[in-house]
């Protein structure tokens, strides 16, 4: 089945610094993929959209600067958290639909992100 | 855009018993309606999902409905089991590639022995 890995599964960093996650298809090739954070007991909250090749597209509220996406190849989205604050802890989730396949997405197992 | 809601926010049942959670949404054109289990700290893991050309759709002990009409649509688990409980979230979306999924706020289940 299409499975999607995301790395680091937990990172802690101090106030100020930026963290990379990394969303990968593992066995398909997804041109669009999602990334969505949750807070403890909430529901998915789409942060944006990525598009292989082309500028993500965010959701109204969510900075671009801040949440910096890039999606270079077929199978690999990356979200960069710059100037990490506090705040910015949370859970981040990302999706990959399969192109030419079904509706359905695939999630990854997440980012436990905790900012010091 | 597309506002999905959920009810109730929690359910407890008895293991043996009926468990149903409702969505509703707003955005006519959407035609995707996935239902999704998420256990603490994992994934969301798609459980079943129906399109709006069918009415109902059942796999073993796990049912949605559909009402187009209304925009309504519903998660039936019977038979529940203790392994049952977890978050469940509805989501809606257009049927086609690269159009997020609408979640709901999601309902805890949980199923006592």
């Amino acid at each position: 089945g299409a499975v999607v890995s995301q790395h680091p599964s937990r990172v802690i960093c101090k106030s100020g610094t930026s963290v990379k996650i990394e969303c990968r298809s593992l066995d398909f090739q997804a041109t669009t993929m999602f990334w969505y954070r949750q807070f403890p007991k909430k529901s998915l909250m789409l942060m944006a959209t990525s598009n292989e090749g082309s500028k993500a597209t965010y959701e109204q509220g969510v900075e671009k600067d801040k949440f910096l996406i890039n999606h270079a190849s077929l199978t690999l989205s990356t979200l960069t958290v710059t100037s990490a604050h506090p705040e910015d802890s949370s859970f981040y989730i990302c999706s990959a639909q399969e192109d030419g396949g079904t509706d359905e997405q695939y999630f990854g197992p997440g980012t436990r992100l905790t900012v010091t | 855009g597309e506002n999905v809601e959920q009810h109730p926010s929690t359910l407890s049942v008895q293991e043996g018993d009926s468990a149903v959670i409702k969505c509703t949404y707003s955005d006519s054109a959407s035609n995707y309606f996935p239902w999704y289990k998420q256990e603490l700290g994992k994934r969301p893991q798609l459980i079943i999902d129906i399109r709006s050309n069918v009415g109902e759709k059942k796999d073993q002990r796990i049912a949605v409905t559909l009402n187009k009409t209304a925009k309504h649509f519903s998660l039936h688990i019977t038979e529940t089991q203790p392994e049952d409980s977890a978050v469940y979230f509805c989501a809606a979306s257009l049927s086609n590639s690269g159009y997020a999924l609408n979640f709901g706020k999601g309902t805890s289940l949980l199923v006592t022995p």
